[in-house]
């Protein structure tokens, strides 16, 4: 079946505006992550969705950033009044249930702020 | 501060040869698990080894947890090019979000 999807897979904003980062998660998977990744670096934890539960924001790294996820399914992950410093690829993941259960990433978007 | 951590950061070998990473964490877990990473973009899950179990394979792939020392390796037998990449280890923070280490980019010599 179809794997998690991303987009758009590249975005280039100027400084300041607000961008929408979408993601499709695989069908029946109720949990879904939004990670951020800076060249070279290891993966950043931004905010976690498991079913109806309220999200766990806490790797939000400020006020900026918002996210929703409808229905159940796809994910929306907004920065808002966007930073140089917001530069990175931002990833989505889902899982069949919680942490205990493998993975599945999307491609990424490729976000610059110039 | 970072609950996995994968030694060494960068390892570079000759094709045909074995590749060991290896990845220290803090807090207790119920799973670790390993993904790869080619070109910067999305991640592949490799391999998932919970606390109660000590080693597992796949392929050429073996994975040791060591909950007392709090770490696991990942050995990837006869590398091959293919195998150049970033290797990340990943541990679970009581069963609700995975926490990613920084970490190891494998490159593999023709």
């Amino acid at each position: 079946g179809a794997g998690v999807s991303q987009s758009p897979s590249n975005k280039v904003t100027e400084k300041g505006k607000d961008v929408e980062l979408r993601c499709d998660p695989i069908s029946g998977h109720t949990a879904l992550y939004w990670y951020r990744q800076s060249l070279g670096q290891g993966l950043e934890f931004l905010i976690y969705f498991q079913g109806n539960s309220a999200p766990d924001k806490s790797g939000l790294p400020s006020d900026r950033f918002s996210a929703e996820r409808t229905g159940g399914s796809v994910s929306t992950l907004t920065i808002q009044r966007t930073q140089q410093e917001d530069s990175a690829v931002y990833l989505c993941a889902s899982s069949l249930k919680g942490a205990t259960y493998e993975q599945y990433f999307g491609p990424g978007t490729r976000l610059t702020v110039t | 501060s970072q609950q996995g951590e994968e030694d060494p950061q960068a390892l570079s070998i000759q094709e045909g040869e074995n590749a060991t990473m290896n990845c220290s964490y803090k807090t207790s877990i119920n799973n670790l698990q390993w993904y790869r990473q080619n070109s910067g973009r999305g991640l592949v899950h490799l391999i998932l080894i919970r606390s109660n179990e000590r080693e597992k394979h796949s392929g050429r792939l073996r994975v040791t947890l060591d909950t007392s020392k709090k770490s696991s390796s990942l050995l990837i037998t006869a590398s091959r090019a293919a195998d150049t990449a970033s290797y990340f280890c990943a541990t679970d923070i009581r069963a609700q979000k995975l926490v990613f280490g920084q970490g190891t980019r494998l490159t593999i010599n023709p």
